[in-house]
Parts: structure tokens; sequence; C-alpha cells
């Protein structure tokens, strides 16, 4: 069982609203990412982290946006939601591995409504 | 274009029979090969990884087979559970380094049924 919090797991929010999605990991991992994942779909990778002070924007074009400031700790914003951002979130961690077998951790999920 | 397709899209199954599902990917370069098991409303949990020189991987009731040469692989459940109910994911990715991408199947969605 991976050790990786996602909070809330459930929102729902008005249009126009600020949100942050909370994502915490105690394995001490570097990377860290934030994917989006509609009902029947692929995940799509919207921001990754390789450590402290580094943030990238991933293949999804994405009005989120994202800090590392802790290693532990990597939470993703709206500015203000719109129902297009209704979906699942998804974070996740890794840390680097000394073979070509890196492995993600996953957490649960925030599953967003905006109306 | 890098893709990961998956058939079926969804299957359902009686309890304790097996089952078969594939995932076929045109990544290239190819690093390695995960099948991961998404319960609803959970993240995806990893079952098994295989680089380009294995061609089968087990985990219990699970077992991977990797076609390299085709690019094909599939995952092998052996007498399903109720809690085999999820979707499963193929994911391939293109590179070993800290700068692999990965690319994602949108799933097979397995219903065991009792």
């Amino acid at each position: 069982e991976a050790d990786i919090y996602q909070t809330p797991r459930y929102l729902v929010i008005g249009t126009g609203k600020k949100i942050t999605l909370e994502c915490s990991q105690t394995m001490g991992h570097d990377k860290m990412y934030w994917y989006q994942q509609d009902p029947g779909m692929e995940l799509h990778l919207i921001h990754y982290s390789y450590g402290v002070n580094s943030t990238e924007k991933g293949d999804l074009s994405s009005e989120s946006t994202v800090s590392r400031i802790r290693t532990e700790h990597f939470p993703l914003t709206l500015e203000s939601a719109r129902p297009s951002h209704t979906s699942q979130y998804l974070c996740a961690s890794s840390e680097p591995a000394t073979t070509n077998q890196e492995t993600q951790y996953f957490g649960p999920g925030t599953r967003l409504l905006v109306l | 274009k890098n893709q990961v397709e998956q058939s079926p899209q969804s299957l359902i199954i009686l309890e304790g029979k097996n089952c078969t599902l594939q995932c076929n990917y045109t990544v290239s370069p190819f690093s390695n090969l995960r099948w991961y098991k998404q319960d609803t409303g959970r993240g995806p949990v990893s079952l098994t990884i295989m680089t380009f020189s294995e061609n089968t991987k087990s985990n219990g009731r699970y077992t991977a087979t990797l076609d390299a040469d085709t690019k094909q692989s599939s995952l092998h459940i052996t007498a399903s559970q109720l809690s085999d109910s999820a979707s499963y994911i193929c994911v391939v990715s293109d590179r070993g380094s800290t700068l692999g991408r990965l690319y994602f199947g949108r799933g097979t969605q397995l219903t065991v049924w009792p």
C-alpha cells in the first residue's frame, strides 16, 4: 500500500471559485505528478516535479498551477474553476530507479465537479 | 505517433473463469511495459512490469506476457474472483531514465459476476 494521500476525495464547487487539491507522500520520493482522468479515458499528465522548487508542465494543456516547496507536498491549484475542469485528478510519486523499472505510486484521487 | 491500444474495452466474466486482456503499442523506443489495476474510485496499483528482454511475468493469479517484436502484451487472469472487478491499464514507457515518458491505454473494464 503506497503512502500517498489526496484531499479532498470529492469536491463540488461553483464556477469561478479558486480551489487547491492537496497531495502528500511520506515515502520521501523526489518525483511527483498530477494526472487528469476522465471516465473510460487514459490518464493525461498535467504537471510534474523532479524535486523541491522544480515544477514542469505536462502534456495536457491545463489552467492549473502547482508548487513544490517541500518534498512531501505537491498541491495543485485552479484559480478559477470551470465546468470543463470536472474530472478525476490523480497524484503520483516515484523515486529514481537504478534500473529502467521506476514505479509510480498513485493516490486515491480527487473527484471534482464544477457546477 | 506513440500510442497504446487496449482490448476489449469492457469484459464480463463469471467468477472462477479465466480471461485475457490485450495491449498493443506503437511506442518507440521501448523501455518497459506495466499493467496497472485500478479499482473504482481509487488510484492505479502496479501489477507487473516487463522490460524488453522479459516475455512473461507473474504476480499471483495475474500473468503478463510481452512480445516486443510484435509490440503486443497480454494480461491473463486465472480463476477470477469478485475482487478482480476493476479497470486494467496498460502503460508503456519510452525510456528508462528519469526523463522517461509514460503512455497510458484507456483500460479494460473487467466485471466479475458471482
